[in-house]
């Protein structure tokens, strides 16, 4: 079964604290996507990020930064000095063949609150 | 360059009227997807458009539920006989996949707010 399992509801930390999502997911494929968006108060969703299944490399961008393990199947995502613009859901997402095609798996979602 | 536009921003109608909610893709964007999010929840995948192809309506969560797409650009997604249970935001993202249309990154409106007394 594809599943992709966000397992912090909320989470809550001081300004400049780092913080991390988990992202775990399940899939058979051996080639598949990973993907990161934010969704902040105003509910646009905002694209952070894409990881294909064979690229392992963790990946910084400037105060972001994501840390893919095959080995545990998970892609987590670290905000280091946190602001309080960080406040937003943050979601990731599985695109993987299921059911005779590929299909976009989104978890439930974390809601980050940055306090000042 | 310009975002992906919805509108209308809020919709409020009384159950059982017909809505219809617009969805303005990125220009070029071959594909376009719309989603439901209900208050404090994920994405619900409800239909998705690439290029010519027939659209994948799987999500549709029943026939009350229909969407099109005119010229390969804008779309609109309808809702007949609304119910208070369609109450939610309608999220439109639309996207350029070189490959599979579920392996690139998408881009999203702002949503439209349905919300139905």
């Amino acid at each position: 079964a594809q599943k992709v399992t966000q397992a912090q509801t909320e989470i809550s930390v001081v300004e400049k604290e780092d913080v991390t999502l988990d992202c775990v997911y399940e899939t058979r494929d051996t080639t598949y996507y990973l993907f990161w968006y934010k969704q902040p108060p105003s509910g646009e969703l905002v694209f952070l990020i894409r990881r294909n299944s064979f690229d392992e490399q963790n990946e910084i961008s400037g105060r972001y930064s994501w840390n893919f393990q095959k080995s545990t199947s998970s892609f987590n995502f670290t905000i280091t000095a946190s602001q309080v613009v960080d406040s937003a859901v943050y979601f990731c997402a599985l695109s993987a063949y299921m059911d005779s095609n590929y299909q976009l798996i989104w978890g439930a979602g974390t809601k980050l609150i940055i306090k000042p | 360059g310009a975002g992906v536009s919805q509108s209308p921003s809020n919709k409020v109608t009384e159950k059982g009227k017909d809505v219809e909610l617009r969805c303005d893709p990125i220009s070029g964007h071959t594909a376009l997807y719309w989603y439901r999010q209900s208050l404090g929840q994920g994405l619900e995948f409800l239909i998705y458009f690439q290029g010519n192809s027939a659209p994948d309506k799987s999500g549709l969560p029943s026939d009350r539920f229909s969407a099109e797409r005119t010229g390969g650009s804008v779309s609109t997604l309808t809702i007949q006989r609304t119910q208070q249970e369609d109450s939610a935001v309608y999220l439109c993202a639309s996207s350029s996949p070189s490959g599979g249309v579920w392996s690139y990154e998408q881009y999203f409106g702002p949503g439209t707010r349905l919300t139905v007394t």
